[in-house]
């Protein structure tokens, strides 16, 4: 069964440095891997996603993911974060079936930007 | 530009009552879901949706819960007698086939 796992359960950074989220996925086939965004008390936001094709994808808001299949990676990065990129981040990764496709996901990474 | 609309935001009720939760997909989309997040937990699916029926549904979907989709534009969520437990928030998702998912701002249901 497909899983994806997000290492940091927190993470802080000051206004203006670099970020990197982690994200593990364990899936036997292609994944199909996506960036969510959840601000407090708001939906999900799609950042960006991995179907195929170049592994280094741009998102919106300055967000880029590298897959990486040797590692089972899909690390989010961003090089100058801003204070209002606090919120909850969601790695998932999409299996395919008839009846559309379905997402598990990580257990979220909350990022805190310092002033 | 298209949204997934839920209503309502946010719901409180009596343990055992029942409640339904409606959602608004976008219009061109063929495939449906619910997803619950628990306070503080990740992203849960509950329930896939296509072609009028079920298609996937997870373990956390039991008997008490049920889906349908009255007309050509809702799609709701129904929980027959509420737990404790079923507190969290609810989204709904639509997609076209094999595309990225979108989905609403949620319903956080209250049960007391």
């Amino acid at each position: 069964a497909q899983s994806v796992t997000q290492p940091d359960i927190h993470i802080t950074v000051s206004e203006g440095a670099s970020l990197e989220l982690r994200c593990n996925y364990s899936y036997g086939a292609t994944p199909y891997l996506f960036w969510y965004v959840q601000s407090p008390g708001q939906g999900l936001q799609l950042l960006l996603k991995y179907f195929s094709g170049d592994t280094l994808v741009q998102g919106i808001k300055g967000f880029e993911a590298e897959f990486k299949r040797s590692q089972s990676s899909f690390n989010l990065r961003k090089p100058s974060v801003h204070w209002c990129d606090a919120a909850e981040y969601f790695c998932a990764v999409a299996t395919f079936t008839g009846g559309g496709n379905k997402l598990t996901f990580g257990t979220g990474t909350q990022l805190k930007v310092e002033l | 530009e298209p949204e997934v609309t839920q209503t309502p935001s946010h719901q409180v009720t009596q343990m055992g009552q029942e409640v339904i939760l409606r959602c608004v997909p976008i219009s061109n989309h063929l495939y449906f879901y619910w997803y619950r997040q628990i306070l503080g937990q990740k992203v849960e699916f509950l329930v896939s949706f296509y072609n009028n029926e079920i298609s996937e549904k997870s373990e956390i979907f039991d008997d008490q819960f049920s889906v349908e989709r009255p007309d050509g534009s809702n799609f709701t969520l129904k929980i027959r007698s509420t737990k404790l437990e079923d507190s969290a928030m609810y989204f709904c998702a639509s997609n076209r086939r094999g595309g990225e998912l979108f989905f609403g701002e949620g319903s956080r249901l209250t049960v007391l």
